[in-house]
Order: C-alpha cells, then sequence, then structure tokens
C-alpha cells in the first residue's frame, strides 16, 4: 500500500479482556516501531523491530504487552489482561531501515472499560 | 538522560506571519532528527528529516535546522496559513533504531 495501515481505528475493550492490534508497514521497508501516546502525553517508544533481528523490547511497559512480526512484513502488538492505564492511541511506523526517514499509520485508538 | 524538549508550547500567529518552532536535545551525538506534524485525532506526517551530517534541510515553505553542538534545531514555517494549524513534533535519533519526541508545539494560525 501507499502508507502504513493500522486496523481497528478504533477498539473498546472490557478491562481483563485481551487485544490485537495490527500494523501493515510500507512495502520493502525493514524497520517497524510501535509508539504509544496516552491523553495528554507525548510518544513513548515501546517496540522497534529491523529486518531479521532479534526486536528492542525495551520500550514495552510490563510482560503483558508483547509484539511479533511475521515474514518481516505485518506486525502485531498483543496486550493480555487489558487494564484501564492501557487505553491511549497505539501508533506503528515504519522506514527503509533504522535510521532513516520514518512514517506513522493513523493509529489505533485503544479505550478499555 | 537522552531528553527532547520544544519551546513554546503553544503559539497562535495571525496568517502570514513567519514563526520559528524550537526544540533542543541532550547528548549531541545523534543519529539524526525528524519533524512531524500531529492534526487532532490523526496519526503523524513527516515533514523534514535532518542528517547528522547536515546542517538544514527545506520543504516548500518549510526549513529545518540543526546545531548540534549546542543541541538545538529550529523549524521554520514562512507565510503561515491557517492549514498549517497542528502540533509539531520533534524526534531525535540516537542509536539508528528508535525516536525520542518532544512534548510538541501546538500552532494555530488565525485567518
Amino acid at each position: 500500500g501507499a502508507g502504513v495501515s493500522q486496523s481497528p481505528s478504533n477498539k473498546v475493550t472490557e478491562k481483563g479482556k485481551d487485544v490485537e492490534l495490527r500494523c501493515d508497514p510500507i512495502s520493502g521497508h525493514t524497520a517497524l516501531y510501535w509508539y504509544r501516546q496516552s491523553l495528554g502525553q507525548g510518544l513513548e517508544f515501546l517496540i522497534y523491530f529491523q529486518g531479521n533481528s532479534a526486536p528492542d523490547k525495551s520500550g514495552l511497559p510490563s510482560d503483558r504487552f508483547s509484539a511479533e512480526r511475521t515474514g518481516g512484513s505485518v506486525s502485531t502488538l498483543t496486550i493480555q489482561r487489558t487494564q484501564q492505564e492501557d487505553s491511549a492511541v497505539y501508533l506503528c511506523a515504519s522506514s527503509r531501515q533504522g535510521g532513516t526517514e520514518a512514517f506513522f499509520g493513523q493509529g489505533t485508538r485503544l479505550t478499555v472499560v | 538522560k537522552q531528553e527532547v524538549t520544544q519551546i513554546p508550547a503553544a503559539l497562535s500567529v495571525p496568517e502570514g506571519e513567519n514563526l520559528v518552532l524550537n526544540c533542543s536535545f541532550t547528548d549531541s551525538a545523534i543519529y539524526n532528527l525528524q519533524w512531524f506534524r500531529q492534526d487532532p485525532g490523526k496519526g503523524l506526517t513527516s515533514l523534514l528529516l535532518i542528517q547528522s551530517s547536515q546542517r538544514e534541510q527545506t520543504s516548500g515553505r518549510l526549513n529545518a535546522s540543526l546545531d548540534k553542538s549546542s543541541g538545538r534545531s529550529t523549524l521554520y514555517i514562512a507565510a503561515s496559513q491557517p492549514g498549517d494549524s497542528a502540533t509539531y513534533l520533534c524526534a531525535v535519533d540516537w542509536n539508528g533504531q528508535n525516536f525520542v519526541f518532544g512534548p510538541g508545539t501546538r500552532l494555530s494560525v488565525l485567518p
């Protein structure tokens, strides 16, 4: 596709449920990033994938958060046993490789009730 | 700790004015710096990327400069328009693996 695509655009879930957020990067981009933007807060780095290398998971806030990237393309961010503080906009970005211009998707707005 | 700050937090100007947004960062050993805009409820749109070896980049009415030694970047917007109203974010990459974002400057251009 022409840009980074994220789905769903909005997700409302009950506290304690698991959720999966999807990111389709720009074709040919080997680097993929997940960020979180909480209401009134800045962007917080979560995880970085580069090709087939081991991901940089240093930004994941707890072990309830995990992410995978299949075939070096599509990525899924999974949040288990969601909590109200997980409510935020989750943004995905991709770049040709690490250290080059990053392009962001429109985000998934997650609301935990 | 590697941090990014932006001044001012908010700015309101009449249409047609030239304006400057400021970004400061700790630790001058950066990989690159990227400016984005974010419209309410939307994702981020890339404006300009400045590599560590560059001093400035230009795109249309936008010009971004980089002074690593002083830990600063500025985004200059010429002849501002109401459509420029958005939040402008500065992001610094120190390791070629992820960006650290500033808190943003919320710009309002009044018609």
